[in-house]
């Protein structure tokens, strides 16, 4: 049973450049969510997508932008980088968001962006 | 405003020495809190999830427990290999949905 897998591992890019980090759930999974990882820090919430929607977003500003694909894959796009973006980013998926049940999130192993 | 607070920030043991990890939380309405594991420069690792208070989980040398402010993970007789960042993460309602909310982690180092 495969796990969430992202690609690329390692990305460097220059100030003012885009990205795009990609993103595939574990199997049985429909929700990813994205989460950015300074170091020595917890994961910061960046957004999260199920059936192809964004449904809920943390504090981070519009070059952050996302999407879902029907096979539940994501990716993530970030614009006009700077310095501060770098981090690791990590990908998580879940089951559906329900009000009556709890679940937790299984993560991939992060996509380590540098900006220069 | 919902907050997870770690403690301590680092931790070192000697192999066999065991001790707790501390999570702290102020959210409105709880519906969950996590543990995970986190190697440097890799994923997080789920752990456990605990749901309501006096709620106990165990593997193998961890145990994770609930009240309901915090949560401590006890590592009974580590080994080097248990060296690791441990995060804590707590899930609850926003918005017609959730939100997931992680603390900054304990880093534990477990010396030979």
């Amino acid at each position: 049973d495969a796990g969430v897998t992202q690609s690329p591992t390692h990305l460097i890019k220059t100030r003012g450049q885009q990205v795009t980090l990609r993103c595939s759930p574990k199997s049985g999974h429909d929700t990813v969510s994205w989460y950015q990882q300074a170091l020595g820090q917890g994961p910061q919430f960046i957004f999260q997508y199920y059936e192809e929607e964004e449904r809920q977003r943390g504090n981070f500003p519009d070059r952050f932008s996302g999407h879902q694909f029907p096979n539940y894959s994501s990716e993530l796009n970030v614009n006009a980088l700077l310095l501060g973006d770098s981090a690791l980013y990590l990908c998580a998926s879940s089951l559906a968001p329900s009000a009556y049940y709890h679940y937790e999130q299984y993560f991939g192993p992060g996509t380590r962006l540098t900006v220069t | 405003e919902d907050q997870v607070t770690q403690s301590p920030e680092a931790l070192r043991l000697q192999e066999g020495e065991s001790s707790s990890l501390n999570c702290s939380y102020t959210v409105s309405g709880l519906r969950g809190l996590f543990w995970y594991r986190q190697d440097p420069g890799k994923g997080p690792e789920f752990l456990f999830t605990l749901y309501s208070a006096g709620e106990e989980k165990e593997k193998e040398r961890l145990k994770a427990t609930l009240t309901k402010k915090e949560s401590f993970l006890h590592i009974t007789a580590p080994k080097p290999e248990d060296s690791a960042t441990y995060l804590c993460a707590v899930q609850a309602p926003f918005s017609g949905t959730y939100k997931y909310i992680f603390g900054t982690g304990t880093r534990l180092k477990v010396l030979a």
